[in-house]
């Protein structure tokens, strides 16, 4: 299957800091990829989708300017959560949409833990 | 609102028993997915279905799509500690995985 990486895979912060997460396609191109976040125990939920060359569009109740989303290449995407506060301590996962010829689906990264103090 | 159930919401089997877990929406997928997570990781794909009644089979795995394509169950037979993990559905509407709507997830602990 097609492989995604994610960077850090964890990492702890003081309130107030902000951090960027950086996903990437390894083996393939990717316009279109995704950020979730999941709390412990529970599925996935999207915040946003990035798309490579354009603005992100953003789920209800995200806040855009807290997590702000770029897409600057077919295999990076990265997102910066700005003033981080101890309620954005999540785990957060970004996925990257994989077209093939009978269906397209998504190849998700490993995850990165972010917690805030 | 596409909305997927998946049930059990959590199974605690023993190493050798069978199991099926379920995933239902009102809503028609054009492909379905299923992926496997293991704490602390991403999930993992184990396999697409598209066709309606169509049965895919993964080693000691078997997934079928509903024939509406509104449902989908993955089967396990003679589980192994090694399959421990969440198990999640994820159904595309708009058939360019552009959008996934992830099921609730049944966490399975396989023992010895």
């Amino acid at each position: 299957g097609a492989v995604v990486s994610q960077h850090p895979s964890r990492v702890i912060c003081k309130s107030g800091t902000s951090v960027k997460i950086e996903c990437r396609s390894l083996d393939f191109q990717a316009t279109t990829m995704f950020w979730y976040r999941q709390f412990p125990k529970q599925s996935l939920m999207l915040m946003a989708t990035s798309n490579e060359g354009s603005k992100a569009t953003y789920e209800q109740g995200v806040e855009k300017d807290k997590f702000l989303i770029n897409h600057a290449s077919l295999t990076l995407s990265t997102l910066t959560v700005t003033s981080a506060h101890p309620e954005d301590s999540s785990f957060y996962i970004c996925s990257a949409r994989f077209a093939s010829g009978r269906a397209d689906t998504q190849y998700f990264g490993p995850g990165t833990r972010l917690t805030v103090l | 609102t596409q909305l997927l159930e998946q049930s059990p919401q959590f199974l605690s089997i023993q190493e050798g028993e069978n199991l099926t877990v379920y995933c239902n929406s009102s809503s028609v997928f054009s492909s379905l997915q299923w992926y496997r997570q293991e704490p602390g990781e991403g999930p993992v794909l184990l396999v697409t279905v598209v066709t309606g009644g169509e049965v895919k089979k993964l080693k000691r795995l078997t997934f079928q799509f509903g024939d509406a394509r509104k449902d989908s169950s993955l089967h396990i037979t003679a589980a192994q500690p090694g399959d421990t993990g969440l198990y999640l559905c994820a159904g595309d509407y708009t058939g360019t995985a552009s959008k996934l709507t992830f099921g609730t997830g049944t966490r399975l602990q396989v023992t010895l």
